[in-house]
C-alpha cells in the first residue's frame, strides 16, 4: 500500500512570509494528524483530524496556523506569517482507526527553514 | 512538563550485542506505548507496541517490556544489526480513546561493525 506521502520535502522562507504544506494519507486512513518537530525534540501533535472534522488542535497556534481537510481525504497546513521559532519539520500522520491500538503511519515530513 | 522521558541522548552498541533503549512516563493514564525508529529524511516508522495489560511483546529481533508499577519501559534489540542505528522514539496513550501519542525526544542509536 502506498505510504503518506507530503510535499513539498523542504521549504526556506524568510520570517513573516507565508507557508503551506500538503498531506495524502494513506488510502481509508479516516484520521490525519500534523505535527511539529523541532530539532533534538519529539513530535508534538499541532492537530488532528476525524474525516473532515477536527478532534484535537489544543496545541496549534492559531493566530498563524490553520489546517484544513475538506474533503475528508488530503490536507493542508499553512503558517502565515511564519516565525523564526516555526523552523521544524512538520509530519504528516494516519490511522485506520484511533480507537483501536492502529499504529499511527507518518509521511517523510516537510523540513522548513526561516530565515 | 515532559510527561514521556527518554533520558539517553545516544547509545553505541557492537554488532551482534543486545541494545537496549529506555523510556520512563509519567502520566499513570497511558496505557498505549509504542516505539519508532527514524531515519535522517525520514518519517517515523513503527516499530513495535505494548499494551498495558501485557508486560512484553516481541516481534523477531525486537523485545519491549513494559513495567507499570515503576512507569518504564525498554526496547531490546537481539542481535544488533548496523541496520538498526537510527533514532528511537518512545511514545504513550492515555486510555480514553482517540487520545493523541505524546513522544519522547528520542536516543540514537549506534551499532558499530
Amino acid at each position: 500500500e502506498a505510504g503518506v506521502a507530503q510535499s513539498p520535502r523542504y521549504k526556506i522562507i524568510e520570517k513573516r512570509q507565508s507557508v503551506a504544506f500538503w498531506c495524502n494519507p494513506i488510502s481509508g486512513h479516516a484520521t490525519l494528524y500534523w505535527y511539529q518537530q523541532i530539532l533534538g525534540q519529539g513530535p508534538k501533535l499541532l492537530i488532528q483530524f476525524q474525516n473532515n472534522g477536527v478532534v484535537d488542535d489544543s496545541q496549534l497556534p492559531k493566530d498563524r496556523f490553520s489546517a484544513e481537510r475538506l474533503k475528508g481525504v488530503d490536507s493542508t497546513l499553512k503558517i502565515q506569517p511564519a516565525k523564526l521559532e516555526d523552523s521544524a519539520v512538520y509530519l504528516c500522520a494516519s490511522s485506520l482507526n484511533p480507537y483501536s491500538n492502529q499504529p499511527q503511519h507518518f509521511g517523510d515530513g516537510t523540513r522548513l527553514s526561516i530565515l | 512538563d515532559q510527561q514521556v522521558k527518554q533520558n539517553s541522548p545516544s547509545l553505541s552498541v557492537q554488532e551482534g550485542r543486545i541494545s537496549i533503549l529506555n523510556c520512563d512516563y509519567t502520566n499513570s493514564m497511558f496505557d498505549y506505548f509504542l516505539w519508532y525508529k527514524k531515519y535522517p529524511a525520514e518519517g517515523p516508522t513503527f516499530l513495535i507496541s505494548i499494551s498495558s495489560i501485557k508486560d512484553k511483546n516481541e516481534d523477531g529481533r525486537f523485545t519491549v517490556f513494559l513495567n507499570k508499577s515503576a512507569k518504564h519501559l525498554s526496547l531490546h534489540i537481539v542481535p544488533s544489526q548496523p541496520g538498526d542505528s537510527a533514532v528511537y522514539f518512545c511514545a504513550a496513550r492515555g486510555n480514553s480513546g482517540n487520545t493523541p501519542l505524546v513522544f519522547g525526544k528520542g536516543t540514537r542509536l549506534s551499532v558499530i561493525a
